[in-house]
């Protein structure tokens, strides 16, 4: 597509319930990266896919998060039994590898609010 | 471990004013920094990055920036601000290492006053 595509756009969920977040990046871009707006904080990285190179996890904040890839397009961000803290905007972004940092290109996020 | 710093958590300028956003960084080599803008709703566009060479960056939309490499800083710019750009604006320090990841400040909302 012409942008990265993230849905839905809100998601209100009960605590302790899981969630699926999608994002679809731009064709032929091989790097996808998660990141996490909490309300007065920056964006905190979460983590980084690399065509077909085991992830980087490192800024996951626990082990109810966990995000997958399908056939290098499509991914799919899961936090299950939701928590309040996990409430923030969730945005993806995705770049061609040879572009690294100058080619990223951000979705326009999933809201997530858990009451 | 990189950090990026942005002091002001809330700007008011009136349209018309300049402007100057401050952001100060860490990082153990040669920085790959970045602006980026937030409108509401809506995804972060880039701005203007600095990775090598000029030390005062054009951008879009009539923004600058310039890299004092001596003060870690990397303040952006705008000589006459315009009521389209209230917006929450974001610097950000990139590492090549492990992944071309990047590291956000807090961020600094911009209210532009008519």
């Amino acid at each position: 597509g012409a942008g990265v595509s993230q849905s839905p756009s809100n998601k209100v969920t009960e605590k302790g319930k899981d969630v699926e977040l999608r994002c679809d990046p731009i064709s032929g871009h091989t790097a996808l990266y998660w990141y996490r707006q909490s309300l007065g904080q920056g964006l905190e990285f979460l983590i980084y896919f690399q065509g077909n190179s085991a992830p980087d996890k490192s800024g996951l904040p626990s082990d109810r998060f966990s995000a997958e890839r399908t056939g290098g397009s499509v991914s799919t961000l899961t936090i299950q039994r939701t928590q309040q803290e996990d409430s923030a905007v969730y945005l993806c972004a995705s770049s061609f590898t040879g572009q690294g940092l100058a080619g990223y290109t951000f979705g326009s996020g999933t809201r997530l609010t858990v009451v | 471990a990189q950090s990026v710093t942005q002091p002001d958590i809330h700007i008011t300028v009136s349209e018309g004013a300049s402007l100057e956003l401050r952001c100060n960084y860490s990082y153990g080599a040669t920085p790959y920094l970045f602006w980026y803008v937030q409108s509401p709703g809506q995804g972060l566009q880039l701005l203007l990055k600095y990775f090598s060479g000029d030390t005062l960056v054009q951008g879009i939309k009539g923004f600058e920036a310039e890299f004092k490499r001596s003060q870690s800083s990397f303040n952006l710019r705008k000589p006459s601000v315009h009521w389209s750009d209230a917006a929450e604006y974001f610097c950000a320090v990139g590492s090549t290492g492990g992944g071309n990841k990047l590291t956000f400040g807090t961020g600094t909302q911009l209210k532009v006053e008519l």
